[in-house]
């Protein structure tokens, strides 16, 4: 089957500062991918997306790279905030079937 | 405020017996979505729908879990029997004429 791993299990920033969380996905024929946050005792709630045809995508405070040549998806958060702790998820989809990766958990220091 | 619904919230029940699960997908949304998660696994889908008609139940143990849309506002998950490996949160996730899913808050199955 396929699969989706993330690099960081955890990570832990400042207040304030960027964070990145990187994602690599199996299948190179994946068209779609996007990024997740769940929070404790919730469903995890669409954060940014991006289709194959580009690199990169920027929502607010969010952006998406990815990078095709490495099967290689990351997800920046810019200036951090405490309601930003959670656990970040990427998904590719392939055919209408979405493979979740393992999850990064983000843990945001005041 | 559209969201996913899921009742009930948390279910605790012993080995053996039945558990059905129900979603309310978001008014409009034709795909249906079925996910477990647990802390080994992570998300896992177990089945889903599309205009109310199951295309793939493949991560769906068959011998125990069925999933049905009895109408365009009602999904059904069920296990019989269910077993403490069950234990799990399952979450429900609807989708629209975008690829984006919108998840439900999740129903907390816990097995004896």
């Amino acid at each position: 089957g396929e699969s989706v791993g993330l690099h960081l299990p955890t990570l832990s920033v400042q207040e304030g500062d960027n964070s990145i969380i990187n994602c690599a996905y199996s299948n190179s024929a994946s068209d779609y991918f996007i990024w997740y946050k769940q929070e404790s005792g919730k469903g995890p709630q669409f954060i940014i997306d991006i289709r194959s045809n580009m690199d990169k995508r920027q929502g607010q405070r969010v952006t998406v790279l990815l990078n095709k040549t490495v099967k290689h998806l990351s997800l920046q958060i810019a200036a951090t905030q405490p309601g930003d702790s959670a656990v970040y998820f990427c998904a590719e989809s392939l055919n209408n079937q979405f493979y979740f990766g393992t999850g990064t958990s983000l843990t945001v220091i005041p | 405020d559209a969201r996913v619904t899921q009742t009930p919230r948390d279910k605790v029940t012993e080995m053996g017996q039945e558990v059905t699960m129900r979603c309310q997908p978001i008014l409009g949304h034709n795909t249906v979505f079925w996910y477990r998660q647990t802390m080994m696994q992570g998300l896992e889908l177990l089945a889903y729908f599309r205009n109310r008609a199951p295309l793939d139940d493949s991560g769906m143990p068959k011998d125990r879990f069925s999933a049905e849309m009895p109408d365009a506002t009602l999904a059904t998950l069920k296990i019989q029997p269910s077993e403490p490996r069950d234990s799990a949160v399952y979450f429900c996730a609807s989708a629209g004429l975008t690829d984006t899913q919108y998840f439900g808050p999740g129903t907390r199955l816990t097995v004896l």
